[in-house]
């Protein structure tokens, strides 16, 4: 299948500090990615839908000038958490959207965030 | 609106014994996709099955098998001769295939599951 990653795996930070996190589609083209925010023992929330070279989709109640959300390129969007909280401390984790066959989200290992 | 019920919060089973995921979904749209994924400890999404709204056929793959039924709005996993490596969460999930949705995926509560050896 196909293969996403994400860059860091985990991150510790302290309060008021900005957190970058990479999502890149390896062996194929992305043209939608989207980011999901996980809590412990819980489902995942979408948080966002990234489509390269336009602005993102937020989802409700979602700060859009908190996470900020590039997608550069077909197999590149980033998440970048601003100015976190340890409110923001969860497990985000992103999709690669595998759009010329299959058509399935492919997710990438994850990312823990703590925010101290 | 779309929804994906999981019902089964946790499961417990004996390594060996068949175990069967419940997923209930609802939508109003005549053209979709369901999905289950399965999440380790390790916390990684796996993808394991699509299926369209078009296509009821039953599908097996080794232990695994899938059984949708439209007339229910069921999308039923089942696992057979469990093993302890089957322990992990699995999530059911619906997506509306359209641009319109931007394909956004729907997911259950999920079912955890543990297989004792």
């Amino acid at each position: 299948g196909a293969v996403v990653s994400q860059h860091p795996s985990w991150v510790i930070c302290k309060s008021g500090t900005s957190v970058k996190i990479e999502c890149r589609s390896l062996d194929f083209q992305a043209t939608t990615m989207f980011w999901y925010r996980q809590f412990p023992k819980q489902s995942l929330m979408l948080m966002a839908t990234s489509n390269e070279g336009s602005k993102a989709t937020y989802e409700q109640g979602v700060e859009k000038d908190k996470f900020l959300i590039n997608h550069a390129s077909l197999t590149l969007s980033t998440l970048t958490v601003t100015s976190a909280h340890p409110e923001d401390s969860s497990f985000y984790i992103c999709s690669a959207r595998e759009s010329w066959t299959t058509d399935t989200q492919y997710f990438g290992p994850g990312t823990r965030l703590t925010v101290l | 609106a779309q929804k994906v019920t999981q019902a089964q919060t946790e499961i417990s089973v004996v390594e060996k014994e068949d175990v069967t995921l419940d997923c209930v979904y609802e939508t109003r749209d005549t053209t979709y996709y369901l999905f289950w994924y399965k999440q380790p400890p390790s916390g990684e999404l796996v993808f394991l099955i699509r299926r369209n709204s078009f296509d009821e056929q039953n599908e097996i793959s080794g232990r695994y098998s899938w059984n949708f039924q439209k007339s229910t709005s069921s999308f039923n996993f089942t696992i057979t001769a469990s093993q302890v490596v089957d322990s992990a969460v699995y999530f059911c999930a619906l997506s509306e295939a359209s641009r319109r949705s931007s394909y956004k995926l729907i997911f259950g509560s999920g079912t955890r599951l543990l297989v004792r050896p």
